[in-house]
């Protein structure tokens, strides 16, 4: 079955504690991206992937870093998460954008940061 | 950067009644999607416009482009309980071999009283 995974769905964690969500697909899509969700602000991109290794900033990046190293993975590190991270994580897929744009979203990783 | 207006934030409609969510780019888009996200999932694709004037219908969810590429609509005729849900749109700067990013809209978050 085509599809985004991430792990973990749910996570709790503290200020500091270095951490990382995985985000695998099996589409061979090129372009992999990371959005965070926050009430009334919708999803904002933190990173995003043309293909492998080719990472690019999106409009949120401060305090996140990802590594594309495979084309099926890409990773989201907190290396010191801060409860402003506290929010609702999505990784997403597409073939290649400017062709076919439909976005495929994991089920999300909900973290929260003490 | 670019910014993706959405509106309402909020639409309670009775079962039957129509909906519509507005979106507004500050910049002129390439193409525009839309998604819809129900409540504790992800964001799932609906459709992608990309002519200026287009209208496109899926049964009873038309969704419109405008002329100048700015703008957006999503409406729904005659809501039912399975249209609960956020509808997000979604933006793209540039087309294919420099786009880069996908700006999202807020989000409307759409309650269906039976």
């Amino acid at each position: 079955e085509a599809q985004v995974t991430q792990n973990p769905r749910y996570l709790i964690t503290v200020t500091g504690k270095k951490l990382t969500v995985t985000c695998s697909q099996n589409m061979n899509h090129e372009y992999m991206s990371w959005y965070r969700q926050d009430p009334g602000l919708g999803l904002r991109q933190i990173y995003y992937s043309m293909n492998v290794e080719v990472t690019d900033k999106g409009d949120v990046p401060e305090g996140y870093k990802v590594s594309r190293k495979e084309k099926r993975n890409f990773p989201l590190i907190l290396e010191s998460p801060s409860p402003n991270q506290t929010s609702l994580y999505f990784c997403a897929s597409n073939l290649r954008l400017g062709i076919n744009n439909e976005q495929f979203f994991g089920p999300g990783t909900r973290l929260t940061v003490l | 950067g670019q910014q993706v207006m959405q509106i309402p934030q909020y639409q309670h409609v009775q079962e039957g009644e129509d909906f519509t969510t507005y979106c507004n780019s500050s910049t002129t888009l390439s193409n525009i999607q839309w998604y819809k996200q129900r409540p504790g999932g992800h964001p799932v694709f609906l459709i992608q416009l990309v002519k200026s004037g287009e209208v496109k219908k899926q049964k009873r969810l038309t969704f419109q482009f405008g002329e100048a590429k700015k703008n957006s609509s999503l409406h729904i005729t005659a809501t039912q309980t399975t249209d609960v849900g956020t509808y997000f749109c979604a933006g793209q700067v540039g087309s294919s071999g420099s786009a880069r990013q996908l700006t999202f809209g807020s989000g409307t978050q759409l309650t269906v009283l039976p």
